[in-house]
């Protein structure tokens, strides 16, 4: 039973225009989230966080909405630029627990 | 070295055999994670080390799996008797703290059982 969800496997977005990708989660208990950015042939590199005491975050071109009544975040990227093309994976965290969940991943296709 | 590293990078092995794969975590980093991640899934939790101790290994498929890190710093995972479906990417991650942290991701070893 997966507890956090990237319902879009892929998304396409032109240069400049945003990307928005999106994550669905199923246990109220986690209380902090994070994207990570990854490239083939390599391991996730942390990119954004928010706690759930939040609702946005922003680091430059990314920011990361948390709507914690419907169990559901976001990543923006304005604007997109070809390098972020990659699989973005959201993740999940109970603290208590100190585990880890992931979603499925989004590949993200920036087109010049 | 200035992140996670893991080897080697990349395993084939046949089926039956064990295999034993490395992980570096960042100098200093007191957590240690292992992960699995199948072809077109997430990664998926295995086990999870503070220090030297393995507090959680609720994620490990089957008893076929051992991780260790009896210096806290260094980690293997061995897998016996290798089957098919233990084929994936396996990931170790880092982080500085005991919990809630980020964790800081290796490469990955590619393990392709024939």
């Amino acid at each position: 039973d997966q507890q956090v969800k990237q319902n879009s496997p892929s998304l396409r977005v032109q240069e400049g225009r945003i990307s928005i990708l999106n994550c669905d989660y199923t246990n109220s208990m986690f209380d902090y989230f994070l994207w990570y950015k990854k490239y083939p042939a390599e391991g996730p590199t942390f990119l954004i966080s928010i706690s759930s005491i939040k609702d946005k975050n922003e680091d430059g071109r990314f920011t990361v909405f948390l709507n914690k009544s419907a169990k559901h975040l976001s990543l923006h990227i304005v604007p997109s630029q070809p390098g972020d093309s990659a699989v973005y994976f959201c993740a999940a965290l109970w603290w208590n627990f100190n585990k880890f969940y992931f979603g499925s991943g989004t590949k993200l296709n920036v087109k010049p | 070295g200035a992140g996670v590293s893991q080897s080697p990078r990349y395993k084939v092995a046949k089926r039956g055999q064990d295999v034993a794969l490395r992980c570096d975590p960042i100098s200093g980093h007191v957590s240690l994670f292992w992960y699995q991640q199948a072809l077109g899934q997430g990664p998926e939790f295995l086990t999870y080390f503070q220090n030297e101790a393995q507090l959680d290994k609720s994620g490990l498929p089957s008893d076929r799996f051992f991780a260790e890190r009896p210096e806290g710093s260094v980690s293997t995972l061995k897998i016996q008797r290798t089957q098919q479906e233990d084929s994936a990417v396996y990931l170790c991650a880092s982080s500085r703290q005991a919990t809630g942290e980020t964790q800081y991701f290796g490469p990955g070893t590619r393990l392709l059982v024939l």
